[in-house]
């Protein structure tokens, strides 16, 4: 299958900072990418979707101006959590959707604790 | 009532048991099904894929779908402990941002 990478796999920042988190599909061109948020033993939480070349699409309940996210290449999406705080410590998952199977392909996600 | 309704589990079966993995949903519109593995601190992992409905085999993993009663399942046969983890069922509409919509999750443990 598609494989999709993270980086980091894991951040401590401290509150107030800010983080950018980079999604990457390595083997095809991702047109459309996603990203969502996962809390311990709950399911996936789609936070946008993000195209090359446009502005990203929020779900209701997303803040744009916090979660700020750019989709520059066919390859490459970066997700950034402005002014962290605490309460935006979460796992935090891409995915690259990959037209012929109009299926998603995820990355190993990226744990980010907010002291 | 959600779109897609999972059972949260736990399910805890013996090595070698036949496991089944159950999804409903109300939207008629989906055509696209899938079941995604997730391991604990990782990201989902695609097992299957089905367009409309049938049947679909790869190694142990059987999935199907019923459209007309609007419920998919995942069978695993030959259960292994590696086989431990959330599986999560997730489909889309055709068109658009082939947005998914995930069921809650199922954790599955296999005990030896």
């Amino acid at each position: 299958g598609a494989v999709v990478s993270q980086h980091p796999s894991w951040v401590i920042c401290k509150s107030g900072t800010s983080v950018k988190i980079e999604c990457r599909s390595l083997d095809f061109q991702a047109t459309t990418m996603f990203w969502y948020r996962q809390f311990p033993k709950q399911s996936l939480m789609l936070m946008a979707t993000s195209n090359e070349g446009s502005k990203a699409t929020y779900e209701q309940g997303v803040e744009k101006d916090k979660f700020l996210i750019n989709h520059a290449s066919l390859t490459l999406s970066t997700l950034t959590v402005t002014s962290a705080h605490p309460e935006d410590s979460s796992f935090y998952i891409c995915s690259a959707r990959d037209p012929p199977a109009d299926t998603q392909y995820f990355g190993p996600g990226t744990r980010l604790t907010v002291l | 009532q959600k779109e897609v309704e999972q059972d949260p589990g736990p399910l805890s079966v013996p090595e070698g048991a036949i496991v089944s993995l159950n999804c409903t949903y109300s939207n008629s519109a989906f055509q696209y099904f899938m079941w995604y593995r997730q391991y604990s601190r990782k990201g989902p992992e695609l097992l299957m894929y089905t367009y409309s409905s049938g049947n679909k085999e790869d190694g142990r993993f059987t999935a199907q779908v019923d459209k007309s009663s609007k419920y998919i399942s995942l069978f695993i046969r030959d259960s292994q402990p590696s086989d431990s983890a959330t599986y999560l069922c997730a489909m889309s509409v055709p068109g658009g941002y082939n947005k998914l919509i995930f069921g809650a999750g199922t954790r599955l443990a296999v005990h030896p």
